[in-house]
C-alpha cells in the first residue's frame, strides 16, 4: 500500500484566515485527490490535483475558495481560504497506487476547527 | 452519475454476532467496488476491493463481500463481530477508470455490544 502523509494532522484557526495543508506520497503518481469530511457525513472529492496542469474542481467547490498546488510527482497543497465555521472538517489526500493504480490510498487526514 | 446508498447509518451488533453492512450502487458501467474502514480519529483504510473475476471478496480482519451485478449490490460481511470492529465503514465506486476519482456512500457506523 502507498504511504501518505499529511501535515498538519490538525489545527484550530479563527475565521477569515488561511490554512495550507500539505500531502505527501512515498512514491510518484500522476494523480492525487483531495476529499472533505464533514462532521458526522461521508467523503465529499473537492477536487483532482493533476500535475502540470490545473487542478480539476468537482461542483460546488472553487479555485478561489480551495486553491490547489501540485509541484511535482508525489507532493500536493490544498489550501482553505477565507475560513468560516462552516470550512471545520476533516480533509483527507488520496492517490492511487501501482500496480494497478485502480485503488485510492488515503492519508491520516487534517481535522481543522474553525472559531 | 454514479452514486451509492448505503443502508442504515448506524449499525448494532453483538460481539461474535454476523456483521452486515449493505451497499447498492448505480452505475451506466460495472464499476470498481470498495469498503473501507475508518476508526475513530484516523484516516480511511481499505478493507477490500472487487474489479474483475471472483465475485466473493475476501479482505482483511474476517470480513468478505459479494458482488452482484443483478441487485447492484456489494454488501459486506464478517461472520463474527469483535470488539475491535467498532467503527465507521464506507462503501465506494469508481468507475473503470485507472486511478479515478471515488463516490462514498453515506457511511455505517457499527457498535459492538459486548
Amino acid at each position: 500500500s502507498a504511504v501518505i502523509s499529511q501535515k498538519p494532522s490538525r489545527d484550530i484557526c479563527q475565521r477569515g484566515t488561511s490554512l495550507t495543508i500539505q500531502c505527501q506520497v512515498d512514491s510518484q503518481v500522476t494523480m492525487m485527490f483531495w476529499y472533505r469530511q464533514q462532521p458526522g457525513q461521508s467523503l465529499t472529492l473537492i477536487a483532482t490535483a493533476n500535475q502540470g496542469s490545473e487542478a480539476t474542481y468537482e461542483s460546488g467547490f472553487v479555485i478561489d475558495k480551495f486553491p490547489i498546488s501540485r509541484p511535482n510527482l508525489t507532493f500536493s497543497t490544498l489550501t482553505v481560504s477565507n475560513m468560516s465555521p462552516e470550512d471545520s472538517s476533516i480533509y483527507l489526500c488520496s492517490a492511487p497506487k501501482a500496480p494497478g493504480l485502480e485503488t485510492q490510498y488515503f492519508g491520516p487526514g487534517t481535522r481543522l476547527l474553525v472559531l | 452519475a454514479q452514486s451509492v446508498t448505503q443502508l442504515g447509518s448506524h449499525v448494532s451488533v453483538s460481539e461474535g454476532a454476523l456483521v452486515l453492512l449493505r451497499c447498492n450502487y448505480s452505475s451506466s458501467v460495472p464499476p470498481y467496488l470498495f469498503w473501507y474502514v475508518q476508526y475513530p480519529n484516523q484516516g480511511l483504510q481499505l478493507l477490500l476491493k472487487y474489479t474483475t473475476g471472483a465475485t466473493l471478496v475476501k479482505g482483511i480482519n474476517g470480513f468478505e463481500a459479494e458482488f452482484k451485478k443483478s441487485e447492484t449490490s456489494f454488501h459486506l460481511t464478517k461472520p463474527s463481530a469483535h470488539m475491535s470492529d467498532a467503527a465507521e465503514y464506507f462503501c465506494a465506486v469508481s468507475d473503470r477508470v485507472a486511478g479515478n476519482k471515488l463516490t462514498f456512500g453515506g457511511g455505517t457506523r457499527v457498535l459492538v455490544k459486548p
